[in-house]
């Protein structure tokens, strides 16, 4: 099992629509959750993090399930500029300062 | 967010010689760097994690004396690639912390051999 999986995608909405990614993840011990947003041939760039108590950052939202070992980022009223490549990352490594986990990616594109 | 910089953006070398880049924090720090490697709509693989005035600690798989990195200051690290080959070929990334979990990627660097 990989220690971070996401959803395969990828997903093709219209401007305006609601999306949802969702991710597991295998170490339970794991402290500290991201997603990050990555253009084609960019760097990775800190989207939000993610905590227990879930959180919002203007139309996105991220949820944190540690039962389940789940995470999801749900993007509301979506736009063409979020279109991207959007990374679930875990600190898989037990510590809050431990080696960071990439999932594969989902690859979202936001048509007219 | 916390600045890193990455040199160079893009580099293109002959088979057989060696590449260095440059990853540094502009604004703060950073006792601890990662290496990462990126192929093409593949996530992002963990080379090795790169501490500052001692030696790195490499991924399994991942060749110490091919990948050599050196990370002398709290704001610069540095990975060079020995003797490369066309497949070393790949988008090569650093990343570094700030004080807190998350981490901030430098702009990466396109490296081609020929």
């Amino acid at each position: 099992r990989k220690e971070v999986e996401q959803d395969p995608g990828p997903f093709n909405v219209p401007e305006g629509a609601t999306v949802a990614f969702n991710c597991t993840y295998s170490n339970s011990a794991s402290q500290s959750f991201f997603w990050y947003r990555q253009d084609c041939r960019k760097e990775p760039k800190l989207l939000m993090s993610v905590y227990s108590s879930g959180n919002e950052d203007g139309r996105f939202t991220a949820q944190l399930n540690r039962a389940s070992q789940y995470i999801s980022l749900l993007i509301r009223d979506s736009k063409l500029s979020d279109s991207a490549t959007y990374l679930c990352v875990v600190n898989a490594g037990g510590t809050s300062y431990g080696k960071l986990t990439f999932g594969q990616g989902t690859i979202l594109t936001v048509h007219p | 967010g916390a600045v890193v910089s990455q040199h160079p953006s893009w580099v293109i070398c002959k088979s057989g010689t060696s590449v260095k880049i440059e990853c540094r924090s502009l604004d703060f720090q950073a006792t601890t760097m990662f290496w990462y490697r990126q192929f093409p709509k593949k996530s992002l693989m963990l080379m090795a994690t790169s501490n500052e005035g001692s030696k790195a600690t490499y991924e399994q798989g991942v060749e110490k004396d091919k990948f050599l990195i050196n990370h002398a200051s709290l704001t610069l690290s540095t990975l060079t690639v020995t003797s490369a080959h066309p497949e070393d070929s790949s988008f090569y990334i650093c990343s570094a912390r700030q004080g807190a979990p998350e981490a901030f990627f430098g702009q990466g660097t396109r490296l081609t051999v020929v």
